[in-house]
């Protein structure tokens, strides 16, 4: 099945730094949406976009829908070691036919 | 407010052994989803539903079936487990197609 690509997989950085990940597709979504998954937890909602060219934050985390409509980008800043997980992006389309697929995650280790 | 439930939490099963997993949610959700999520896999949708009585294929449905016959239960089921099977399973459910999902707290299932 189609899984939308993440980048990076992995990274450590250390506590204080700021971190950026993306998220792209070949497909167009009208919805994109950011999750966190903490150890052996389910995903949970960080922020969610609804037009192209949307910036929005949360805390320290800010997210952006790209204007092509086809990829995303998140970013923490000031990171801190509870910010360890797997975050993954996911592209909702609802025209045509439903697609509301996730990104194959970017896991987050911060060093204290 | 318990939000999505699932049962049960961990299960070994047998090569072609049968079992069904149960999700329940008390926030009124139309959607439902099943998820399964392998590693370096992110999430992949088996089945979901669109309201009471109504199911669909997801990207993954071959060895599972699904059934919606109360808004807020989905039950999956594996007729005849395969090794290939063996993953952690994700409920989630949401008011609408392109809201936020809200996801279960998992089932790690061990097919021998």
């Amino acid at each position: 099945g189609q899984q939308l690509n993440q980048s990076p997989q992995s990274m450590f950085i250390q506590e204080g730094e700021d971190v950026s990940m993306n998220c792209t597709s070949s497909s167009i979504f009208n919805t994109w949406l950011w999750y966190k998954q903490d150890p052996g937890e389910g995903p949970v909602l960080l922020i969610a976009l609804y037009k192209a060219g949307e910036l929005t934050s949360n805390g320290r985390l800010t997210a952006q829908f790209g204007i092509t409509r086809k990829d995303s980008f998140l970013n923490i800043s000031a990171s801190i070691p509870s910010d360890v997980g797997i975050y993954f992006c996911a592209g909702v389309t609802t025209s045509g036919t439903y697609k509301y697929i996730f990104g194959t995650g970017t896991r987050l280790k911060v060093l204290a | 407010n318990a939000g999505v439930t699932q049962t049960p939490k961990f299960r070994v099963l047998k090569t072609g052994q049968s079992m069904t997993l149960l999700c329940a949610q008390d926030m009124n959700h139309e959607y439902m989803y099943w998820y399964r999520q392998d590693p370096g896999m992110g999430l992949r949708l088996i089945h979901y539903s669109v309201g009471e009585g109504t199911t669909a294929k997801g990207e993954v449905p071959d060895g599972y079936n699904v059934s919606r016959l109360k808004k807020q239960n989905f039950l999956l089921g594996l007729e005849s487990a395969a090794p290939s099977q063996t993953s952690v399973y994700f409920c989630a459910s949401s008011y609408s197609k392109r809201d936020t999902q809200y996801f279960g707290p998992g089932t790690r299932l061990t097919v021998l």
